[in-house]
């Protein structure tokens, strides 16, 4: 199995600002790699696929970067509705996801 | 519009079974295959299993969690997908998603708003 392993659990930035996730796995998923965010009571919404494509409707604040092992999701400006959690997953040999990053207001 | 509705979730004891239903609108559900995933209570997320559209075959795959006890079938005919979960867990609660496997690549393209499945006695 895959395991995919996010940085930081937590962080913390102010409005307005950049903010920067990774995403690591254990072995490579070539570009095969999306971005989720999840905000309370509310289910996943897909926001990036092939490490770099955003989905239908996503803001070109959101990017995504990487390929093999490594990723970042970086959200240029933060706005106050994406405050959320953020998962990314790998669906290169079957799926599974990272833990998550708290993405909180600081 | 794509939209996924799930319904059947519950309290279930532990042993026991439970079928998940997904309906699905808005685009022509025989021509994607669909996908399970969970969140148990204040984690993350786990992929349960999906199936193939009819085209490549209309065939499953499990998680290693719940091979042997879940299955997942679909009827195109009314646009739903199941979820049958038998010798239920305590481990099994969670809030359970129907998705959409996108048509370019396998990631999960849409979900519906989840059912809660708890397992207790």
């Amino acid at each position: 199995e895959i395991v995919m392993t996010q940085s930081p659990a937590t962080l913390s930035v102010s409005p307005g600002e950049r903010a920067t996730l990774s995403c690591r796995a254990s072995q490579s998923v070539s570009s095969n790699l999306a971005w989720y965010q999840q905000k309370p009571g509310q289910a996943p919404r897909l926001l990036i696929y092939g490490a770099s494509t955003r989905a239908t409707g996503i803001p070109a604040r959101f990017s995504g970067s990487g390929s093999g092992t490594e990723f970042t999701l970086t959200i240029s400006s933060l706005q106050s509705e994406d405050f959320a959690v953020y998962y990314c997953q790998q669906y290169n040999n079957w799926y599974t996801f990272g833990q998550g990053t708290k993405l909180e207001i600081k | 519009e794509v939209q996924l509705v799930e319904s059947g979730g519950g309290l279930v004891q532990p042993g026991r079974s439970l079928r998940l239903s997904c309906t699905a609108s808005g685009f022509t559900f025989g021509d994607y295959a669909m996908s399970w995933v969970r969140q148990a209570p204040g984690k993350g997320l786990e992929w349960v299993g999906f199936i193939r559209s009819k085209a490549y075959g209309g065939t499953t795959e499990y998680a290693a969690s719940v091979k042997g006890r879940f299955t997942i079938s679909r009827d195109d005919s009314k646009s739903i997908a199941y979820l049958q979960m038998n010798s239920l867990k305590t481990e099994d609660t969670a809030v359970y998603y129907c998705t959409r496997v996108g048509a370019v690549a396998d990631f999960l393209d849409y979900w519906g708003q989840g059912t809660l499945v708890t397992v207790s006695s």
